[in-house]
């Protein structure tokens, strides 16, 4: 079974410029994670989605991330503009629970991470 | 709210010593913990878990018991090997699935 993809895996841009992440889940997983690992701690939580639609955004900074799961299945991440302190590794990660609980597993699968350096 | 710390690293130990790595959380409730691992070069992985007090999880020989009274989750390995090395994570889970990490700790193993 193939495992949760990320592209790209490392991207580098100056401040005040844009940048998009790609995941692509675990096939026939309905929840997707988007997390965000700075340096020296653990990841946090940005965004989940239960199939095509938002669960938890609320430590997503919404005046310039953005995530969208259009059909269910991949997600983009988008930092516009990027700041400094946005330099960190963002992770997404699935798992096949589905909003009732009744079928799948809660356990998230991760993907390798994209890492972001904003100069 | 929620949040975990861990034994701050790194950690750096022979091969065959024992290993503990502390963690200590806060939560309202009963939440379930988990210890995710981290190797160079890969994502995060599930190492073991437990979802009540008093369970031990368990998995590669690494153990941690969910202690309520202490409010702790200490990882423990009798005999680490080289690989081993990596970065260990301490986590909580409570409500609808949104997990709440420790900072990390790393750990090297020298042969």
């Amino acid at each position: 079974e193939a495992g949760v993809a990320q592209s790209p895996r490392y991207k580098i841009i100056e401040k005040r410029q844009s940048v998009a992440f790609w995941c692509n889940p675990i096939s026939g997983h309905a929840t997707l994670y988007w997390y965000q690992q700075i340096l020296g701690q653990g990841p946090k939580l940005l965004i989940q989605f239960q199939n095509n639609g938002v669960v938890d955004d609320s430590q997503l900074p919404k005046d310039r991330f953005s995530a969208e799961r259009l059909k269910g299945v991949d997600s983009t991440l988008k930092i516009q503009p990027a700041k400094l302190e946005d330099s960190a590794v963002y992770l997404c990660a699935s798992s096949s629970l589905n909003r009732d609980r009744v079928r799948g597993s809660n356990e998230q699968f991760f993907g390798p991470g994209t890492r972001l350096t904003v100069l | 709210g929620n949040s975990v710390t861990q034994m701050e690293g790194p950690v750096t130990l022979s091969e065959e010593a024992f290993l503990t790595i502390n963690c200590t959380y806060t939560a309202t409730g009963y939440p379930s913990l988990f210890w995710y691992v981290q190797y160079p070069g890969e994502g995060l992985q599930l190492l073991l878990k437990a979802t009540k007090a008093d369970d031990k999880g368990s998995n590669k020989g690494f153990e941690a018991t969910y202690r309520k009274e202490t409010t702790s989750f200490h990882l423990e390995k009798g005999s680490v090997q080289v690989s081993d090395s990596a970065v260990y994570f301490c986590v909580l889970r409570q409500g609808a699935q949104k997990l709440v990490f420790g900072q990390g700790t790393r750990l090297t193993i020298n042969p």
